[in-house]
């Protein structure tokens, strides 16, 4: 059965400064990845997703993400943290054939001025 | 950019008894969704929608749960009678496609249900 696991449950970072979010993932087959973000009062909004190619892929928000197939890892970057940044990040893996996905139990990100 | 509106944002009602949230998806997508999040707890998900009928569902979606679109822009989640435990907020989603990636699913901003 897939999983997602983010082990970060809160982090604070100062603005300004770069942040990693880590997601591992347990998926049967070629899992597609995603991450998303959810602010305050909203809904869950789409940051980047990954199936094939270059393992790097950036997103909306000057966010990046990298797939490390060895380490089951898709781990969520950004060089410098906006205040605006502090939310609740989600990492989730889907199938390749619906969309039934299957999220991490998100990291809270708190933005320190 | 087309949104996924959900109503209400917040309900409560008394253990037992029915309660429909609404949402309404965005335009031109065919596929809908339902997840919901227990406080402290992931984000699952419960049913998806096509064509007027069910094409996925989790085992959370049992029987006192079900999914309409009644009249072509809503699409509906009833949850029969309700137990405490069904206090959560309920997403609802829309994608164009069937594919999670080549059609990303658009969430709404939730409904915060409270079960007393």
């Amino acid at each position: 059965a897939q999983s997602v696991t983010q082990p970060d449950i809160h982090i604070t970072v100062s603005e300004g400064a770069s942040l990693e979010l880590r997601c591992n993932y347990s998926y049967g087959a070629t899992p597609y990845l995603f991450w998303y973000v959810q602010s305050p009062g909203q809904g869950l909004q789409l940051l980047l997703k990954y199936f094939s190619g270059d393992t790097l892929v950036q997103g909306i928000k000057g966010f990046e993400a990298e797939f490390k197939r060895s380490q089951s890892s898709f781990n969520l970057r950004k060089p410098s943290v906006h205040w605006s940044d502090a939310a609740e990040y989600f990492c989730a893996v889907g199938p390749q054939r619906g969309n039934m996905l299957t999220f991490g139990g998100g990291t809270r990100l708190m933005v320190k001025p | 950019e087309p949104e996924v509106t959900q109503t209400p944002s917040h309900q409560v009602t008394q253990m037992g008894q029915e309660v429909i949230l609404r949402c309404v998806p965005i335009s031109n997508h065919l596929y809908f969704y339902w997840y919901r999040q227990i406080l402290g707890q992931k984000v699952e998900f419960l049913v998806s929608f096509y064509n007027n009928e069910i094409s996925e569902k989790s085992e959370i979606f049992d029987d006192q749960f079900s999914v309409e679109r009644p009249d072509g822009s809503n699409f509906t989640l009833k949850i029969r009678s309700t137990k405490l435990e069904d206090s959560a907020m309920y997403f609802c989603a829309s994608s164009r496609g069937r594919s999670s990636y080549n059609s990303p699913l658009h969430f709404g901003n939730g409904t915060r249900l409270t079960v007393t």
